[in-house]
């Protein structure tokens, strides 16, 4: 159990496209979501969270015109970097937290190329 | 919000030995959540601790909570090539239910 998709794995767009993500909590229901940026070999920094139903709440220097957010059911969020340009280039990964257990899954991330 | 620090930042051990690695919090914290991540891989949730003073086993990892719940670590016994990846900490404020990630720490190791 506690199952979180996320899609796509991998993408490679062009400068100045949108792409959108995908988390999914498979197999149990997630209020909220979170979505995080990784640089290589570096901890997980918080972008923003995700609530169902709700406005997201973004961390400090997170332009939430750039990063769009939403929480359409329990089950999935979506994340859409609009514009993208190489600086976005990264590997974002979403996170479920259990609305029971408070445990938080993530899913296996997505790996972002901005050419 | 907190700091989580974790300490060390990276630990190459010989096979068959011991390690612990350590995370620290500036405030106290209602929870700590540990995830392992494998090279190229995402974070995969471990345990979570609740209580001051927790101690949990999960087979050769034993991880613990402090009395104050402001620290907690994990300890390995006679590590494995399996055991490679980095480890994290992670926990909430008092006033928040967001996680704060300690750095991670990086397990080599020598067979």
């Amino acid at each position: 159990g506690a199952v979180v998709s996320q899609h796509p794995s991998r993408v490679i767009c062009k400068s100045g496209t949108s792409v959108k993500i995908e988390c999914r909590s498979l197999d149990f229901q997630a209020t909220t979501m979170f979505w995080y940026r990784q640089f290589p070999k570096q901890s997980l920094m918080l972008m923003a969270t995700s609530n169902e139903g709700s406005k997201a709440t973004y961390e400090q220097g997170v332009e939430k015109d750039k990063f769009l957010i939403n929480h359409a059911s329990l089950t999935l969020s979506t994340l859409t970097v609009t514009s993208a340009h190489p600086e976005d280039s990264s590997f974002y990964i979403c996170s479920a937290r259990h609305a029971v257990s408070y445990e938080q899954y993530f899913g296996p991330g997505t790996r972002l190329t901005v050419t | 919000g907190q700091q989580v620090m974790q300490i060390p930042q990276y630990q190459h051990v010989q096979e068959g030995e011991d390690f612990t690695t350590y995370c620290n919090s500036s405030t106290t914290l209602s929870n700590i959540q540990w995830y392992k991540q494998r090279p190229g891989g995402h974070p995969v949730f471990l345990i979570q601790l609740v209580k001051s003073g927790e101690v949990k086993k999960q087979k050769r990892l034993t991880f613990q909570f402090g009395e104050a719940k402001k620290n907690s670590s994990l300890h390995i016994t006679a590590t494995q090539t399996t055991d490679v990846g980095t480890y994290f900490c992670a926990g909430w404020g008092s006033n928040d239910y967001k996680l704060s990630f300690g750095a991670g720490t990086t397990v080599t190791v020598r067979a």
